[in-house]
């Protein structure tokens, strides 16, 4: 079972509208979760970072909230455009002894805009 | 632009070949990683570099060998290769070697092996 789950697999919605996207996980100790926007065939883009200690980001459109506690982040999309239209992968990073740290990523929401 | 440059951005080739894949991190960073992500999976962790030296491993096959030169440009050598390892290869690179900061992604290497 993967320890980063994100739902849905995959999204249709109209211009205009707002959506939410959802990321469960299960890694720990936690130390931080991103949200990375990636267009088809291109690199992942940072959308926020977020620590223990924030409960919600705003990068433009996009807000990102999370819960440490239930261990549950979401990524809400306000009036979508169509260039909204990718894959949206939650990333947890632990702490994996000493100072290192460890990525794990989730498989991703494809979001597909429709005019 | 998010300042990472790879190297080819397609390739074709056969089974049984090999290939090497080059990244140039952004100005400032000394970490390198390697990312595998094939058709309808996330990102695969492959192995990461620090300032010329192998810091993190992950999933990387035996077959798969990565090196990080002095100007910090780092190269990943996919040998004998197979059918299953056609996929988009990212490098991505950041500052310090924790992991715990932002990353930058590359725009990927897409190999195709016929």
């Amino acid at each position: 079972k993967n320890q980063v789950e994100q739902s849905p697999q995959s999204l249709i919605i109209l211009e205009g509208k707002n959506c939410t996207l959802q990321c469960n996980y299960t890694v720990s100790p936690f130390s931080n979760l991103r949200w990375y926007k990636q267009d088809t065939g291109r690199g992942p883009v940072s959308l926020t970072i977020m620590t223990f200690s924030e409960n919600t980001k705003s990068n433009g459109r996009y807000t990102a909230t999370l819960d440490a506690d239930t261990k549950q982040s979401s990524l809400h999309i306000t009036a979508s455009q169509l260039s909204d239209s990718a894959s949206y992968i939650c990333v947890v990073s632990v702490r994996s002894g000493g100072s290192n740290y460890k990525l794990t990523f989730g498989k991703g929401t494809l979001l597909t805009v429709n005019p | 632009d998010s300042g990472v440059t790879q190297t080819p951005k397609h390739l074709i080739t056969a089974t049984g070949q090999r290939v090497t894949l080059r990244c140039s991190p952004r100005s400032g960073d000394l970490s390198v990683y390697w990312y595998q992500q094939s058709l309808d999976q996330g990102l695969q962790f492959l192995i990461q570099y620090y300032n010329g030296e192998e810091r993190a491993k992950g999933n990387i096959l035996e077959r798969f060998s990565a090196q990080q030169f002095p100007d910090l440009h780092s190269e990943l050598n996919l040998s004998s290769l197979e059918l299953g390892d056609s996929a988009l290869y990212f490098c991505a690179s950041s500052v310090d070697w924790v992991q715990a900061g932002e990353l930058f992604f590359g725009e990927g290497s897409r190999l195709t092996v016929l």
